[in-house]
Formats: C-alpha cells, sequence, structure tokens
C-alpha cells in the first residue's frame, strides 16, 4: 500500500524556521495538502496543492516541493504552532488519499 | 459559514455495524466531494473514504470490504456505515468537505466511537 513517510518530531525554538518533510513516489504526479492539529481540536488545512495558503493562515507557513518530496516550512516559530503536523496526498491507482504518519513539532 | 456536524452512538458492540451522520450547513451539498477520516487514540489520521454527490463513492482499500458512505442531498446530509467492527475501529470520526482543490478545507469536530461489549 502507498505510504507518506514524515519525520516523527520536529524541534526548534521559538524565532526559528521549522522544516517538516514528506517523502512519497507519488507526490510528483499528485498534490500535497498540510494539516495543523492541536490537542483535542479537528485538524485545520494550513497548505493546499503543494504551496498554496488558504485565507486566515499566517504568512509564516509554507509549502515547497522537489521530486517525491514536499516539505511545509514554517517561518519565525511561534509557541502557538506546537502542533501535529501531516501531509496528505493521493494515490495514483485510486482514486484515493494517504495520510502521512504524522510530525509532532515542539516548541523548545 | 460552512459547519459540518458529526452524530450517532459513541459505543458500539464488537461485530456490530457503526452508523455515523454528517449534517452540513452553510453549503450546498449538491458540490463538492464528502469525507471521513478517523483517528485512534493517541495515532495518526486514516482516511476512511469520500463521496460526491451524485451518489459515486470512493473508499479506502484496507476498509472497503466493510465500508458504505451515502448521502441525503434533501437532509444535507452524509452519511458511515462500517460493519463487523472490533476494537480497533475505536477512533475519532471526523467528516469534512474536499472543496474543489482537492483539499479538506472544512471539518466536524469529531465523534469519539468505542467498540466494546
Amino acid at each position: 500500500s502507498y505510504e507518506l513517510t514524515q519525520p516523527p518530531s520536529v524541534s526548534v525554538s521559538p524565532g526559528q524556521t521549522a522544516r517538516i518533510t514528506c517523502s512519497g513516489d507519488a507526490l510528483p504526479r499528485h498534490n500535497a495538502y498540510w494539516y495543523q492539529q492541536k490537542p483535542g481540536q479537528a485538524p485545520v488545512l494550513v497548505i493546499y496543492k503543494d504551496t498554496e495558503r488558504p485565507s486566515g493562515i499566517p504568512e509564516r507557513f509554507s509549502g515547497s516541493t522537489s521530486g517525491t518530496t514536499v516539505t511545509l516550512t514554517i517561518s519565525g516559530v511561534q509557541a502557538e504552532d506546537e502542533a501535529d503536523y501531516y501531509c496528505q496526498s493521493s494515490e495514483s491507482s485510486g482514486p484515493y488519499e494517504v495520510f502521512g504518519g504524522g510530525t509532532k513539532l515542539t516548541v523548545l | 459559514q460552512v459547519q459540518l456536524q458529526e452524530s450517532g452512538p459513541g459505543l458500539v458492540k464488537p461485530s456490530g455495524t457503526l452508523s455515523l451522520t454528517c449534517t452540513v450547513s452553510g453549503d450546498s451539498i449538491s458540490s463538492n466531494f464528502w469525507t471521513w477520516i478517523r483517528q485512534p487514540p493517541g495515532k495518526g489520521l486514516e482516511w476512511i473514504g469520500y463521496i460526491y454527490h451524485s451518489g459515486t463513492a470512493y473508499y479506502n482499500p484496507s476498509l472497503k470490504s466493510r465500508v458504505t458512505i451515502s448521502i441525503d442531498k434533501s437532509k444535507t446530509q452524509f452519511s458511515l456505515n462500517l460493519s463487523f467492527v472490533t476494537a480497533a475501529d475505536t477512533a475519532m470520526y471526523y467528516c469534512s468537505r474536499v472543496n474543489s482543490y482537492g483539499a479538506m478545507d472544512v471539518w466536524g469536530q469529531g465523534t469519539t466511537v468505542t467498540v466494546s461489549s
């Protein structure tokens, strides 16, 4: 079955830049999406179509893509950005959707 | 403002059927895809399936034999049925809208379902 691979955890100090990667063979052919989930809350979309930011999401959130890897970058990390982050994309033989295993972002 | 609200029993017996409904307000259910996602306690997100307003549905292959998603446009609701449940199906279940960019852009608050006798 198709998998999207994320690092389990990333730690940064406030004001630094956090980068969370997501790898998958089909990523060059399908859009990727990123969701932020804080404890006890539903996920929130923070990036769509690899690089687009929904209205209301701070500019410090950005997305990029290179080959089979997509990256969520949070510039000038703030304490409120501490959360779990999930990438999501499609599988070519689908249509069906897959989530990465999630990355816990810790703000030191 | 688009809102989604999950509803259904919080406790289901093993080998029974889990049935949940998502009520949509603030948007026409006759557009977009509508999807179900679940999250076992302490674990990550798992896509269950989605349905288009035409009634065409697509499912996660790992659940396909047990899942049915349906839509009731008159009630602006879509529903999830998961049969032959086990403890492994215990999770928070979310419904969400999939917009024209393929993004799950609006989520319900989620509902907890426990499978136990």
